[in-house]
């Protein structure tokens, strides 16, 4: 099993719906989470971090965080088509070994 | 966010020769840097993980005595491609985080072998 798992997409949307983009996870030790996302050519840029279980909302987007279920997710509310990008995600090992292991990232279009 | 620096952002070199690429946190102490290497169209891979004032522990498969390491401080990182071959051109990012905090990305630097 894949430490990190995500759909790779391509995700197309409607510009002004809604994008739901979803990672699963396999060390249940992992205590943060983090989305990011990387435009082509580009590094990635942190978008959200996420702690704890339930919701955490930051302007049009949310992270949903559910251990028990070692699942995260990030909904992008009213897309817009600069939000095109690929969308990856962390989970951190805590610790003095912690390290920071990324999935191969879900692709999300937004068409005008 | 937190700015990390990170220089060349580009490099061409010829094969056999040596290659150091900078990472530098400007506005907080990187207890922890991350070099990741990514090919086109794929995710980035973990190379190693540092802190600082100790050696670097790296993933499976990468060799340690070709990708060099250096985490002197706590501001700065260094890695460094020795012997470059075609097949090391790739992009390479850093990472860097204080403590608990979350990690920020350097601009990656693009590293072509000829």
């Amino acid at each position: 099993q894949k430490e990190v798992e995500q759909n790779s997409g391509p995700l197309s949307v409607p510009e002004g719906a809604i994008a739901s983009l979803n990672c699963t996870y396999s060390d249940r030790v992992s205590q943060s989470f983090f989305w990011y996302r990387q435009y082509s050519g580009k590094s990635p840029e942190l978008i959200m971090s996420i702690y704890s279980n339930g919701d955490k909302e930051d302007g049009r987007f949310t992270a949903q965080l559910n251990k028990a279920s070692q699942y995260v997710s990030l909904l992008i509310r009213d897309s817009q088509p600069s939000d095109s990008a690929t969308y990856l995600c962390a989970p951190w090992r805590s610790g003095n070994t912690g390290k920071l292991i990324f999935g191969q990232g879900t692709t999300l279009q937004v068409k005008p | 966010g937190a700015v990390v620096s990170q220089h060349p952002s580009w490099v061409i070199c010829k094969s056999g020769t040596s290659v150091k690429i900078e990472c530098r946190s400007l506005d907080f102490q990187a207890t922890t840097m991350f070099w990741y290497r990514q090919f086109p169209k794929q995710s980035l891979m973990l190379m190693a993980t540092s802190n600082e004032g100790s050696k670097a522990t790296y993933e499976q498969g990468v060799e340690k005595d070709k990708f060099l390491i250096n985490h002197a401080s706590l501001t700065l990182s260094t890695l460094t491609v020795t012997s470059a071959h075609p097949e090391d051109s790739s992009f390479y990012i850093c990472s860097a985080r204080e403590g608990q905090g979350s990690a920020f990305f350097g601009q990656g630097t693009r590293l072509t072998v000829v």
